[in-house]
């Protein structure tokens, strides 16, 4: 089984903090996700990327960068936090295959900035 | 600008009953939908998807149709269960700089009622 793991399930941080989040995944996939989810919204991409040191920006980057230094690992990083950046951020993993691909979601992160 | 929509922020359903879930996209260019489910303080579990060269995809209680020249595509849940109360989100996948990428909608929330 893929298994998708994030580093904090609950985050409080003040407006001005830097804010790391961890995401791990076990399988070997090349592609990592990070999104967040907010009501009414869906999910929106933050950042994607599709190999290791390799980073796209998704359709909200602004405000975040990320880090891929290892094959399973991704993270997210909010450089000074805002109170506009509270929101569930969720990650996910991904093999590239044409006819059957899915991306594994991990448990997510529930940020909050006061 | 919103490339996949879910209409239907909400329904409920009795028991046993069928659960038509709606999705409408704009691109022409997706070649791969999917369907997932979000339980609160989850992420989401991928459930079902389909190609774009295909108009039915089937899994047990859960069936995707696609209408390309609509550009609808439907899950179909017979028979409803309460344990399917949930959000549910359609995602298309897309090709951006040689890289797999997904557009989620908004979600809709199912509620089966025992």
């Amino acid at each position: 089984d893929v298994k998708v793991t994030q580093s904090s399930r609950y985050l409080v941080k003040r407006t001005g903090e830097k804010v790391f989040l961890e995401c791990v995944q076990d399988m070997d996939h090349e592609n990592m996700f990070w999104y967040r989810q907010d009501p009414g919204l869906g999910l929106r991409l933050i950042y994607f990327s599709y190999d290791v040191k390799m980073k796209e920006k998704g359709d909200i980057p602004e405000g975040y960068s990320v880090s891929r230094e290892k094959k399973e690992r991704f993270s997210l990083i909010l450089e000074s936090a805002s109170t506009n950046q509270t929101s569930m951020y969720l990650c996910a993993s991904s093999l590239t295959r044409r006819d059957k691909e899915t991306q594994y979601f991990g448990p997510g992160t529930r940020l909050l900035v006061l | 600008d919103q490339q996949v929509k879910q209409n239907s922020p909400s329904l409920s359903v009795q028991e046993g009953r069928i659960s038509i879930l709606n999705c409408d996209y704009t691109n022409s260019m997706f070649d791969y939908f999917l369907w997932y489910k979000k339980y609160p303080a989850e992420g989401p579990t991928f459930l079902i998807s389909i190609s774009s060269i295909k108009d039915k995809n089937e899994d047990g209680r859960f069936t995707v149709f696609l209408n390309k020249s609509a550009k609808h595509l439907s899950l179909h849940i017979v028979p409803s269960q309460p344990g399917d109360s949930a959000v549910y989100f359609c995602a298309a996948r897309t090709v951006i700089s040689g890289t797999y990428k997904y557009i989620f909608g908004t979600g809709t929330r199912l509620k089966v009622l025992a």
